[in-house]
């Protein structure tokens, strides 16, 4: 297995910027999760989705950040206007979930490192 | 809710000196319990489970057990190298999954 597939790996952007990042969770994993990086705030869980559908967004820190999950193979998160305070680590991850709601341990996707300047 | 509290870091070793990341839980129901690495650069990794009380997670020389009396779930390690040089995070997951802050390991030749 390919494992999570994060693209791009590393972005560049001028705040004011639109900056979309892309996922795709491993196959058959029915939960996937999008988190953030920094050094002063640790690792951050912005949404996660189950089958497909957002579950809990609470961790989003503005209306500037979106997330979408169009079907079962890819995810994106999107930031419009971009500014330099979301310069980050984003990571994507996905886990298989019991329909009982029991948690599986989550993979990780490798990363994007975003540069907001 | 649920959470996760891991001893701070950063944690500074000799080579083949043995290793110790304190972790403790609280938990209103029966979690499982992780560790998980994340090397320079890299997403976070897992490096060892256990989903119930006294497993013990174990690899690549690391163990950990499950201790429901006292919440807790300590990485151990008998000698470590320069190779384990990495930030080590503690997680549970019930329902969702809690991660704790991180523990930065460095070690030294």
């Amino acid at each position: 297995d390919a494992g999570v597939i994060q693209s791009p790996r590393h972005e560049v952007t001028e705040m004011g910027q639109e900056v979309t990042l892309r996922c795709k969770p491993i196959s058959g994993h029915n939960s996937l999760f999008w988190y953030r990086q920094t050094m002063m705030r640790g690792l951050e869980l912005l949404i996660y989705f189950n089958n497909n559908v957002p579950i809990d967004d609470s961790g989003m820190p503005e209306d500037r950040f979106s997330a979408k999950m169009p079907n079962a193979s890819f995810s994106t998160l999107k930031i419009q206007p971009s500014e330099p305070r979301d310069s980050a680590v984003y990571f994507c991850a996905s886990s298989e979930r019991e329909n009982r709601g029991n948690a599986y341990e989550q993979y990780f996707g490798p990363g994007t490192r975003l540069t907001v300047t | 809710g649920d959470s996760v509290t891991q001893m701070e870091g950063p944690v500074t070793l000799s080579e083949e000196a043995f290793l110790t990341i304190n972790c403790t839980y609280t938990a209103t129901g029966y979690p499982s319990l992780f560790w998980y690495v994340q090397y320079p650069g890299e997403g976070l990794q897992l490096l060892l489970k256990a989903t119930k009380a006294d497993d013990k997670g174990s690899n690549k020389g690391f163990e950990a057990t499950y201790r429901k009396e006292t919440t807790s779930f300590h990485l151990e390690k008998g000698s470590v190298q320069v190779s384990d040089s990495a930030v080590y995070f503690c997680a549970l997951s019930d329902y969702d999954m809690r991660f704790g802050a991180g523990t930065r390991l460095t070690v030294k030749p």
